[in-house]
């Protein structure tokens, strides 16, 4: 089984903090997702990246970066964080093919106080 | 560009009641669409598929069909559980091009009382 594991399942930092939520995945996946989930506004799409050091942005990139090192690892960056960066991220990962469905993580829920 | 519309919930059922979740799509060529479901604290579990037109998937006795004349993949079960309470989200993928994003849905909030 495809397995997509966010490093924490709650984490909880101040404003004006760095923040780092990181991703890894085990099947050798090209294409990593990282999307924020709000009550009401569905699934947003932050970035992604479809090889490694490569990097798209999505619908909500401002505030985020992205670093893709390694192929297995994707990890989403908050340079600055601010209260409204309180949300639910979810982590996906794909094969480069449009008809494969995407493996996502648990999810980390992040409050920023 | 691409768009996948679903009701809106949040729907409420008593146990054994048929379901019936609305997906409409819009896009250009032909696209794979996708069910996934979500239960409380968790990530998105993919629920069923089906990549052309026609095609039937199916899972945990949930079905849905590409209807490519409606544009529609309509989720559907005959007799759901209590432990089918979750958020339900239809989603799209362009087929030309795997290194598009899914486009999804907003979401359904199903909930079965006993």
């Amino acid at each position: 089984d495809v397995k997509v594991t966010q490093s924490s399942r709650y984490l909880v930092k101040r404003t004006g903090e760095k923040v780092f939520l990181e991703c890894v995945q085990d099947m050798d996946h090209e294409n990593m997702f990282w999307y924020r989930q709000d009550p009401g506004l569905g699934l947003r799409l932050i970035y992604f990246s479809y090889d490694v050091k490569m990097k798209e942005k999505g619908d909500i990139p401002e505030g985020y970066s992205v670093s893709r090192e390694k192929k297995e690892r994707f990890s989403l960056i908050l340079e600055s964080a601010s209260t409204n960066q309180t949300s639910m991220y979810l982590c996906a990962s794909t094969w480069d093919r449009g008809d494969q469905p995407q493996h996502f993580g648990d999810g980390t829920r992040l409050s920023i106080l | 560009g691409d768009s996948v519309t679903q009701m809106e919930g949040p729907v409420t059922l008593s146990e054994e009641a048929c379901l019936t979740i609305n997906c409409t799509y819009t896009a250009t060529g032909y696209p794979s669409l996708f069910w996934y479901v979500q239960y409380p604290g968790e990530g998105l579990q993919l629920l069923l598929k089906a990549t052309k037109a026609d095609d039937k998937g199916s899972n945990k006795g949930f079905e849905a069909t590409y209807r490519k004349e409606t544009t529609s993949f309509h989720l559907e079960k005959g007799s759901v559980q209590v432990s089918d309470s979750a958020v339900y989200f239809c989603a799209l993928s362009d087929q030309r091009s795997g290194n598009t994003p899914l486009v999804f849905g907003k979401g359904t909030r199903l909930s079965v009382i006993a």
